[in-house]
């Protein structure tokens, strides 16, 4: 059991555009998602925290304006990237925790953004 | 100062040989521990938690020092699929996972 999913595994994109990831929990019921971001050879950031209808929580310096995320479900969080930019082309990670376990988190396979 | 530190490497060992690294926190409050594992343009996965009186899972060993703030991993026997990134991650007590940039491993036969 818990698995969680990411759609789409890559994405590129032209500058300006904007690019929506999903994230899905397939066999347990997330009432908090996290959305990460990974640069090469740097540790996994913590970009915001979502909780099952109610407003994401954005870690300092993400702009909330730019990363978009919704979290409607007990089941799908979803993070849009408005008007992409080269700079925010990176490995985004989704994870995934149970009610009252948000330190065992499982993580989705990822999304490799590129903007060209 | 980040949060979790770790030597990058890499390190580079023969199948069978026996292999040992750390990583430092910063936040004494620090309450939990984990130990993940990173493959190439991959997830990161759950390797194993680490306890206060130190644990042991197959051919992995981790210990934690709180005095100290550090934890360690040891891997004996290494095969090459051990080959990949060991990131060490925190918990600082809330929901929030502080992870290291990585230790690589590269077991060649």
């Amino acid at each position: 059991g818990a698995v969680v999913s990411q759609h789409p595994s890559w994405v590129i994109c032209k500058s300006g555009t904007s690019v929506k990831i999903e994230c899905r929990s397939l066999d347990f019921q997330a009432t908090t998602m996290f959305w990460y971001r990974q640069f090469p050879k740097q540790s996994l950031m913590l970009m915001a925290t979502s909780n099952e209808g109610s407003k994401a929580t954005y870690e300092q310096g993400v702009e909330k304006d730019k990363f978009l995320i919704n979290h409607a479900s007990l089941t799908l969080s979803t993070l849009t990237v408005t008007s992409a930019h080269p700079e925010d082309s990176s490995f985004y990670i989704c994870s995934a925790s149970r009610q009252g376990m948000a330190y065992e988190q499982y993580f989705g396979p990822g999304t490799r953004l590129t903007v060209t | 100062r980040k949060e979790v530190e770790q030597d990058p490497g890499p390190f580079n060992v023969p199948e069978g040989a026996t292999v040992a690294f750390n990583c430092t926190y910063s936040n004494s409050a620090s309450q939990s521990f984990f130990w993940y594992r990173q493959d190439c343009r991959k997830e990161p996965k759950l390797l194993m938690s680490v306890y206060s009186s130190g644990n042991e899972d197959g051919r992995f060993t981790a210990q934690l020092n709180r005095a100290s703030q550090y934890i360690s991993l040891l891997i004996r026997d290494s095969k090459l699929s051990d080959s990949a990134t060991y990131l060490c991650v925190v918990n600082m007590g809330d929901y929030k996972l502080s992870f290291g940039a990585g230790t690589t491993v590269t077991v060649r036969a």
